[in-house]
């Protein structure tokens, strides 16, 4: 089955300062990979996601890459605010499957 | 979207009880999925909701200890039987229609004392 790991587990960043959480894959068959935002006390919340036939997607300050060959893809968060402060997850589906493989989680904090 | 609710939010239990978990989403969905999320942890799928049919389990995941209902396209229950303190986690309910976006519910907190 596939394997999803994600790093950083923690990342603290200053106010204005870029985020990137990176995460990889185990199954080239893999070809949706969301991320999610899960604040303290909520259920996760798609903040984006990106398909296999794209390398890369911004929706305002938020951006994904994906690397096919090399089985990675990242989240990059520009100009952090502090209502940026939740736990990440990328997560990945395998073509024809509707199950979600996440990864453990990166805990962002962002400083005033 | 799907907005999906999620009772109960938070309940406190007695170890050997069981709890109904219920999710109940706005519009019909093929796919309902139960997941489960320990402290601090990542998001671990229990099973597959199925309409009309029996669910399907992930790998340490057994129906005597988790059975689901799913008696119609927007509506589904999660029970926890048995409970111990080592199933103390958040549950939650999430819809996918077929290779689309996924979304969740807000999760229930359940602890067991």
């Amino acid at each position: 089955g596939e394997n999803v790991e994600q790093h950083p587990s923690t990342l603290s960043v200053q106010e204005g300062d870029s985020a990137v959480i990176k995460c990889t894959y185990s199954d080239s068959a893999s070809n949706y990979f969301p991320w999610y935002k899960q604040e303290l006390g909520k259920g996760p919340q798609l903040i984006i996601d990106i398909r296999s036939n794209v390398g890369e997607k911004k929706d305002q300050r938020i951006a994904v890459t994906l690397n096919k060959t090399a089985k990675h893809f990242s989240l990059h968060i520009t100009e952090t605010q502090p209502e940026d402060s939740a736990v990440y997850f990328c997560a990945a589906s395998i073509s024809g499957y509707s199950t979600l493989t996440f990864g453990k989680g990166t805990m962002l904090l962002v400083s005033p | 979207s799907a907005v999906i609710s999620q009772k109960p939010s938070r309940d406190i239990c007695q170890r050997g009880t069981s709890l109904t978990i219920q999710c109940q989403v706005d519009s019909q969905v093929t796919m309902m999925f139960w997941y489960r999320q320990q402290p601090g942890q990542s998001l671990t799928l229990i099973a597959t909701a199925n309409q009309g049919s029996e669910a399907t389990y992930e790998s340490g995941f057994v129906i005597d200890k988790f059975p689901i209902s799913r008696p119609n396209l927007t509506f589904s229950t999660l029970t926890v039987s048995n409970m111990s303190p080592e199933d103390s986690s958040i549950y939650l309910c999430s819809v996918r229609e077929g290779t689309t976006e996924a979304f969740f519910g807000q999760g229930t907190r359940l602890t067991v004392v």
